[in-house]
């Protein structure tokens, strides 16, 4: 148990649909971070958020789009996703976004896109 | 360019045997260099953190070196049991910007009874 927990675990969808991916931590971190795994790739930064401030958006297109209505909850929002989207999408957190410490990792949404 | 470079890509080990996983890098200023631990379908954990002052950590079985003038860190485990089939991944972070992390493609280890 890392204490980040993402929903959900699987999740399938079509082309033209609209679904949230939910990550949840009360480990009393202030930054969270999307990141999304791609098989054989190494882990690719999406979004990091310090303090509820989106502080990076690495060139992610704009069919997904981050939420973070407070220091506790990530929200990565999905829309006319295509099928090279479908990866393992992580959610982590961390103390603060400078600090040495480790990165908590929530385990996952493994994401399939018809 | 900041690179994290792992080798090998996978490894099948017999149970009770040693193995050792390197990384090399290029980032540039380096902040410290991590070991995570990614079970299959869950998300990476956090073995080790060096660093550069540090040139090795161990956490039970698992052993890091770092070797800052070559840039290479390498993780040994002792007497590798069934649970240690995973993949592991080293990290990188740069002094330019520590909340970004430049993580390798992993190694793959697969213990055999």
């Amino acid at each position: 148990e890392t204490g980040v927990t993402q929903t959900p675990r699987h999740l399938v969808m079509g082309m033209t649909n609209k679904k949230s991916l939910k990550c949840e931590q009360h480990l009393g971190h202030n930054a969270m971070y999307w990141y999304k795994q791609s098989a054989k790739k190494p882990l690719e930064l999406m979004f990091v958020y310090s303090l509820e401030e989106r502080v990076e958006n690495n060139s992610v297109p704009s069919r997904f789009s981050p939420e973070c209505p407070n220091s506790s909850h990530l929200f990565l929002h999905l829309h006319t996703l295509q099928p090279e989207d479908s990866a393992l999408y992580l959610c982590a957190s961390r103390l603060d976004r400078g600090s040495n410490q480790p990165q908590h990792f929530g385990d996952g949404t493994r994401l399939s896109i018809l | 360019k900041n690179q994290v470079e792992q080798s090998p890509q996978s490894l099948i080990i017999l149970e009770g045997k040693n193995c050792t996983l390197q990384c090399n890098y290029t980032v540039s200023p380096f902040s410290n260099l991590r070991w995570y631990k990614q079970d299959t379908g869950r998300g990476p954990v956090s073995l080790t953190i060096m660093t550069f002052s540090e040139n090795t950590k161990s956490n039970g079985r698992y052993t890091a070196t770092l070797d800052a003038d070559t840039k290479q860190s390498s993780l040994h485990i002792t007497a590798s049991q069934l649970s240690d089939s995973a993949s592991y991944i080293c990290v990188v972070s740069s002094m330019d910007s520590s909340y970004k992390l430049i993580f390798g493609s992993g190694t793959r280890l697969l213990v055999r009874p």
